[in-house]
């Protein structure tokens, strides 16, 4: 059971460039979620989504797009990549939200650097 | 948006310290969790909170949503060298969503 598995680890950019991060769980959840950590700042939520084919804008939305074509996949987009995206980017799933019961299951992250 | 005050930024104690800290917010939240992240992977939760006042242990670790329902404390009792990494508490505003404090960064000497 491998949980929740970002792909890929590492990624350098130039700026102008895009790129897709790509988030699969193997849980059947149903929440999926797209967070960026800075230092400093902890973790803000960038976009998520409550099922297949539902996205919507979390806290810092621009420059990003996600698409949840299967229930399983939730993936990041860049189109237009900017020194400000510079971050660590986790992925983070749960089955019905709230609490011990249903925890966010976090995969390890995504490091990507935008020169 | 949400904004959650985490403190301290970071602690550097010696092992065998009891440690502290806390989170506050300008809003009340349904909902404190708090979480701990390792190098190198995502954060992992190591209690949930869900009625104001309420007082949960996991292990060392002690946890408390405060009777507002804007505040929450982490205790860790005895530290130790694996207790190293960063504590994010995470509230619970309204929806499907959290909002992440900045996060405390825990140091342990041995």
């Amino acid at each position: 059971n491998a949980g929740v598995t970002q792909t890929p680890k590492f990624r350098v950019l130039k700026t102008g460039q895009s790129m897709t991060l790509l988030c699969a769980q193997d849980m059947n959840h149903e929440y999926m979620y797209w967070y960026r950590q800075d230092p400093g700042m902890g973790l803000r939520l960038i976009h998520y989504s409550v099922g297949e084919g539902t996205t919507a804008k979390g806290e810092v939305p621009d420059g990003y797009n996600v698409s949840r074509l299967k229930k399983q996949n939730f993936l990041l987009g860049l189109e237009s990549a900017a020194p400000s995206q510079t971050s660590v980017y986790f992925c983070a799933s749960t089955d019905t939200f709230g609490g011990l019961n249903s925890p966010l299951h976090f995969g390890n992250g995504t490091r990507l650097t935008v020169t | 948006g949400q904004q959650l005050n985490q403190s301290p930024q970071s602690m550097f104690i010696q092992e065998g310290e009891d440690v502290s800290m806390n989170c506050t917010s300008s809003s009340i939240f349904n909902t404190w969790l708090w979480y701990k992240q390792e190098p190198g992977e995502g954060p992992v939760l190591l209690i949930a909170l869900y009625k104001a006042g309420e007082l949960t242990s996991n292990g060392r670790l002690t946890a408390q949503f405060g009777i507002t329902r804007k505040d929450s404390f982490l205790n860790i009792s005895a530290s130790i060298p694996s207790d190293v990494g960063i504590y994010f508490c995470a509230g619970e505003p309204h929806g499907n969503k959290l909002v992440f404090g900045a996060g405390t960064i825990l140091r342990v000497k041995s």
